[in-house]
């Protein structure tokens, strides 16, 4: 078993709707949860980072961790074509080095 | 702010050759640095942990002398491949957490396409 798991998608939406991305994750050790976006050829944008359980709000942009599931989500607000990329979930935890253990990554696309 | 430059960002050249691609922190200063290496439509695979001043740390299965790491300053690290190979082509990304401050997330250069003839 992974020790982050990601549906691979590909994830279509029609414009406007609202994304929904999750991660589960094995290591109750692990503290630091983040979401990058990577379109195609270039490197992962970081979008969200939270240490604790409950909600982040970052303009469109809302970070979910639920520790005691080891579930974490990513929701997309009024999606935009611009939105189509993949998303990579990564957790770390500071005794590993600070090394980043990710997620497959999901495909998303928004179409217009 | 904390952004990560990454050069070249694609390069061509043929087997045998060596080539050497920099992850520069722009704006922060960086202790450790990442090498990461990305095929098609998969996620990231860590490859070595870099460090400023020190050797660097290789993953299982890296090898270490066909994938040279420099961490000569606090904004600059190369990764270089030694001789490389057609097997060696791929995308290379770096990244970089801010020193000085705690629990911070890893920024991303922008890659390097590295493709061997």
């Amino acid at each position: 078993q992974k020790e982050v798991e990601q549906d691979p998608g590909p994830l279509s939406v029609p414009e406007g709707a609202i994304v929904s991305l999750n991660c589960t994750y094995s290591n109750s050790a692990f503290q630091y949860f983040m979401w990058y976006r990577q379109y195609s050829r270039k490197g992962p944008e970081l979008l969200m980072y939270t240490y604790s359980s409950g909600n982040k709000e970052d303009g469109r942009f809302t970070a979910q961790v639920d520790k005691s599931s080891k579930y974490i989500s990513l929701f997309i607000r009024d999606s935009q074509p611009s939105d189509s990329a993949t998303y990579l979930c990564a957790i770390n935890r500071q005794a590993a080095g600070n090394k980043l253990t990710f997620g497959g990554g999901t495909r998303v696309l928004v179409k217009p | 702010g904390a952004v990560v430059s990454q050069h070249p960002s694609w390069v061509i050249c043929k087997s045998g050759t060596s080539v050497k691609i920099e992850c520069r922190s722009l704006d922060f200063q960086a202790t450790t640095m990442f090498w990461y290496r990305q095929f098609p439509k998969q996620s990231l695979m860590l490859m070595a942990t870099s460090n400023e001043g020190s050797k660097a740390t290789y993953e299982q299965g890296v090898e270490k002398d066909k994938f040279l790491i420099n961490h000569a300053s606090l904004t600059l690290s190369t990764l270089t491949v030694t001789s490389a190979h057609p097997e060696d082509s791929s995308f290379y990304i770096c990244s970089a957490r801010v020193t000085g401050l705690s629990n911070q997330p890893q920024h991303f250069g922008d890659g390097t396409r590295l493709s061997i003839l």
